[in-house]
């Protein structure tokens, strides 16, 4: 149960697009299409972003959107905003009804 | 309104037991699995443990296993943590959160409560 791996931050200016990547192993993120993104505001609770890879919960803009290939998978945030600033969270099952998180990204927008 | 709202948590020394409670409104709690997901201050999120539909199948961490418990009471909506043996690390921020799929465990967290905050020190 070791935490996907993020990069600790990524930046970008308004209107860019920009690319996270959330890597694991062949037991969580290549083996499931269960992996999950969280966007986390400053003293909130985190929220639901995009699940089972590439679908996006009712409410969530289309400028968000994820890809998996092989053990890594990816979130994409088209049209960089301000509020869009905050840290974001993979997530993937990993099995035996065991969860892992990956380690975070903080998104920076210039 | 679709809500979980945890309680429990407070300041507790180190090898001493807690109990966290969640309450959830608002869906049919006995369709979906549960989940623990904490935080510590200043650092990111850990999955703790999960408890599907009905608690047929249940998950721990490395990091908590054998030191605590998840259960759940449909009867009346709501989740536990009983944790023992705390520890410094232990310290976090404890949400309770909602599995989006009915029967069963997805890891995928739809809805979150706010959280209760454990610390655990001398």
């Amino acid at each position: 149960q070791s935490a996907l791996t993020q990069p600790a931050s990524v930046s970008g200016s308004p209107g860019q697009s920009i690319t996270i990547s959330c890597t694991g192993t062949s037991s969580d993120v290549g083996s499931y299409n269960l992996v999950s993104w969280y966007q986390q505001h400053p003293g909130k609770a985190p929220k639901l972003m995009i699940y089972e890879v590439s679908k996006r919960p009712s409410g969530v803009s289309n400028r968000f959107s994820g890809s998996k290939s092989g053990n890594t998978a990816s979130l994409t945030i088209s049209g960089l905003q301000a509020e869009d600033e905050a840290d974001y969270y993979c997530c993937s099952y990993a099995g035996s009804s065991v969860g892992v998180f990956g380690t975070g990204t903080k998104v920076t927008v210039l | 309104e679709v809500q979980l709202v945890e309680s429990g948590g407070g300041l507790v020394q180190p090898g001493r037991s807690l109990r966290l409670s969640c309450a959830a409104s608002g869906f049919t709690f006995d369709d979906y699995a549960m989940h623990w997901v904490r935080q510590a201050p200043g650092k990111g999120l850990e999955w703790v443990s999960g408890i599907s539909w009905n608690s047929g199948s249940i998950g721990y961490a490395d990091s908590v296993k054998g030191r605590f418990t998840i259960s759940r009471d449909n009867a009346k909506n709501s989740l536990y943590l009983q944790m023992n043996s705390l520890r410094a690390e232990d310290t976090a921020l404890y949400y309770c959160a909602k599995d989006l799929a009915t029967t069963v465990t997805t890891t995928v967290f739809d809805i979150w409560g706010q959280g209760t905050m454990v610390t655990v020190s001398s």
